[in-house]
C-alpha cells in the first residue's frame, strides 16, 4: 500500500500569500497519477487537480500541481479567503487507493 | 449538472446494520463508476470500494472488504453502501462519489473522484 505523507499539516498564510503544500508517496507513483482535494468545514472534499497537474473543470488557474515519482506539490498563488480549507493528496497508481492526512490552510 | 445525492444522516446501536442511498443525476449513471469514501469525524480520507452500475461489477478496498457490501439499482439510478454489525468505529462521514474515468492496473481498478454526494453521517452509539 502506497502511504502518503502531507506536509506540514498547517500552514499559517495571510490572504494574498502563496501555499506551498507537499505531498510524499512510500513509492512511486505510477503515471503521476495523484490528485488534490479542497474540503472546506461542514462540505464534501472537491477535485481541484487530477493527473499531478491538469485542473479540473471550474478550478481557478492560482491552483497549480507539480510533481512526479515520490514528490508532489500542490501552490496557491494569492490566497483568497475562499481558499483556507484542508487540502488532501490522492494516489491512484496503485490498488489501494490511498489519501493523504490532509493539510490545513489557515488565516494568518 | 452532475448531482449526486445522499440519504440522512442515520443513527444506530453497535451490531446493528443500515444502507445508505445514493442518487445519481445529470449524467449518464450507468456508465460511470461510483466510489465509496469514508471519513471519520476529525480525520482524513479512506477510499471503501467501487462499483461500475452498468453490470454492477464491485471491488472493495483490502480493508473493507467482508467489512461493507456496495450495491446498485441502475434503473432508478441509486447506488447503496451496506453497513452490517455495526460497531462504535464505524461512526463516520460517508461519501458516495463519481469517477469520471479509470485506470486499470495488473487488473485493479483506480482512479480518483470529480464530483461527491454531500455525505451521510452515520454514528454508532448504544
Amino acid at each position: 500500500e502506497s502511504v502518503l505523507t502531507q506536509s506540514p499539516d498547517t500552514l499559517s498564510l495571510s490572504p494574498g500569500g502563496r501555499a506551498t503544500l507537499s505531498c510524499r508517496a512510500s513509492q512511486s507513483v505510477r503515471s503521476n497519477y495523484l490528485a488534490w482535494y479542497q474540503q472546506k468545514p461542514g462540505q464534501a472534499p472537491r477535485l481541484l487537480i487530477y493527473g499531478a497537474s491538469s485542473r479540473a473543470t471550474g478550478i481557478p488557474d492560482r491552483f497549480s500541481g507539480s510533481g512526479s515519482g515520490t514528490d508532489f506539490t500542490l501552490t496557491i498563488s494569492g490566497l483568497e479567503p475562499e481558499d483556507f480549507a484542508v487540502y488532501y493528496c490522492q494516489q491512484y497508481g496503485s490498488s489501494p487507493l490511498t489519501f493523504g492526512g490532509g493539510t490545513k490552510v489557515e488565516i494568518k | 449538472e452532475v448531482q449526486l445525492v445522499q440519504s440522512g444522516a442515520e443513527v444506530r446501536k453497535p451490531g446493528e446494520s443500515l444502507k445508505i442511498s445514493c442518487y445519481g443525476s445529470g449524467y449518464s449513471f450507468s456508465t460511470y463508476w461510483i466510489g465509496w469514501v469514508r471519513q471519520v469525524p476529525g480525520k482524513g480520507l479512506e477510499w471503501m470500494g467501487f462499483i461500475y452500475p452498468a453490470d454492477s461489477d464491485t471491488r472493495y478496498s483490502p480493508s473493507f472488504q467482508g467489512q461493507a457490501t456496495i450495491s446498485v439499482d441502475k434503473s432508478i439510478t441509486t447506488a447503496y453502501l451496506q453497513l452490517s454489525s455495526l460497531k462504535a468505529s464505524d461512526t463516520a462521514m460517508y461519501y458516495c462519489a463519481r469517477v469520471p474515468y479509470i485506470v486499470v492496473l495488473s487488473g485493479t481498478i483506480n482512479s480518483f473522484f470529480d464530483s461527491w454526494g454531500q455525505g451521510t453521517l452515520v454514528t454508532v452509539s448504544s
